[in-house]
Parts: C-alpha cells; sequence; structure tokens
C-alpha cells in the first residue's frame, strides 16, 4: 500500500536558518504529493502542492520538488521565522476513482524556531 | 476564504456513551472525509463520502463508526458506543471536484474515560 515516511522531531532551529524536512513516498501509481502544516491548536493547512515529476510547488518562501526518481518531496526553506513554529505533514494522493482525493500521511515533524 | 467548521472542539465522553461530532463542509465541495489523530500518531483516514454515499472507508471504519449528510449542509460523524481507545483528535475535510486539495477543520478532540 502506499506509504509516507518523513524525518523524526523535533527539529529545533534558530531564526533565519535555512530548514530541510525530508519526504519520501512510495506509491503503486501516479501521486500528488502535499505538504500540509499545523499550527498550534488549529486544523491542518495545506502548505503547498505538485502533481507531477520535477513541479515544484511553493508558498510562503517555503518549496518542495517533486522527484520521481528518487520518490521524495523533501520540505526546504531558506530563512525560517518563529512563526514558521508548526507540525509539518508530507501527503500522498494517487486516487483517480470517485473517492475524491484521499490522502496517505506521513508521521509529522514538529519544527521549533528560537529567536 | 471559506473555511470547513467543526463543533465542538472538545467532547469528553464515557466509554459505551454514543458521541456525534459535527462538520460543516465548505458549501459548493462535493467531497467529505473524516480523519483522526491519536495523540503521537499519524493522521488516519477513517471514510469519504460522495453524492450520498459513502466512496471508501479504512479498516479503522467499523460497524461503530457511521457517517451522515443529514440537510445538506452539515456532514455528521457518529461513534454508537465509544471505547477508550477512539480518544483522538478526529478532522472533518472537504474538496472540491477531481483532485481539488482538502480543506480542514480545526478539528475535535474526543477524550473517552
Amino acid at each position: 500500500g502506499d506509504s509516507v515516511t518523513q524525518m523524526e522531531g523535533p527539529v529545533t532551529l534558530s531564526e533565519e536558518a535555512f530548514l530541510t524536512i525530508n519526504c519520501t513516498y512510495t506509491a503503486t501509481g501516479y501521486p500528488s504529493l502535499f505538504w500540509y502544516v499545523q499550527y498550534p491548536g488549529e486544523g491542518l493547512q495545506l502548505l503547498l502542492k505538485a502533481t507531477k515529476a520535477d513541479d515544484k510547488g511553493s508558498n510562503k518562501g517555503f518549496e518542495a520538488t517533486y522527484r520521481k526518481e528518487t520518490t521524495s518531496f523533501h520540505l526546504e526553506k531558506g530563512s525560517v521565522q518563529v512563526s514558521d513554529s508548526a507540525v509539518y505533514f508530507c501527503a500522498l494522493s494517487d486516487r483517480n476513482n470517485n473517492a475524491g482525493n484521499m490522502l496517505t500521511f506521513g508521521g509529522g515533524t514538529r519544527l521549533m524556531v528560537k529567536p | 476564504e471559506p473555511e470547513v467548521t467543526q463543533t465542538p472542539s472538545h467532547q469528553v465522553t464515557q466509554m459505551g456513551q454514543e458521541v456525534i461530532l459535527r462538520c460543516v463542509p465548505i458549501s459548493n465541495h462535493l467531497y467529505f472525509y473524516w480523519y483522526r489523530q491519536i495523540l503521537g500518531q499519524k493522521v488516519e483516514f477513517l471514510v469519504s463520502f460522495y453524492n450520498n454515499e459513502i466512496s471508501e472507508k479504512s479498516e479503522i471504519f467499523d460497524d461503530q463508526f457511521s457517517v451522515e449528510r443529514p440537510d445538506g449542509s452539515n456532514f455528521t460523524l457518529k461513534i454508537r458506543s465509544t471505547k477508550l481507545e477512539d480518544s483522538a483528535m478526529y478532522f472533518c475535510a472537504s474538496s472540491g471536484p477531481g483532485y481539488s486539495p482538502l480543506h480542514f477543520g480545526n478539528g475535535t478532540r474526543l477524550t473517552v474515560t
């Protein structure tokens, strides 16, 4: 079955540091890939997505490139802020039936950014 | 921007009791979902709902669970007889057609004592 593996956290960085959160996946088809973010006390928010190989998703300074050859979708940001402290979830969807866009999530990576 | 809203934000119930978790999806969305996240674990798919019927469900979604869209706006998850292991954060989500991204609510934290 489908699965998503993320690096375990917590990841602790100083403000303005470079961030990488690794994500790899296994899927039977050609999945779409997503990063969701969960701020404290809130629900899951879509951060960015990529729907085919070599696509780059980007939002709020975060980027991730869909690498089919390495089955990866690593999240990066050049300069993190304290407000980026949250839990980040990598997810995939490879459904094309009428189940909509059902997601398989990774375990989540907590990011803590210190001033 | 339209939001998915869930109520209540926190529900405490005793083992064996029935609970209903409520969600109002985004109004023009077609697909509706429930996910759950046991503390410290992955977010897990429970069920998807389309065209007034379940389109897919996971192994977790056994006979104790049911979903309903009673009035065209609300989407509910019922657990008939709660167990301690049902304690989790339950997220409702909705999406438009095809591969539209899921929009999640803020979740309902269910505590079974």
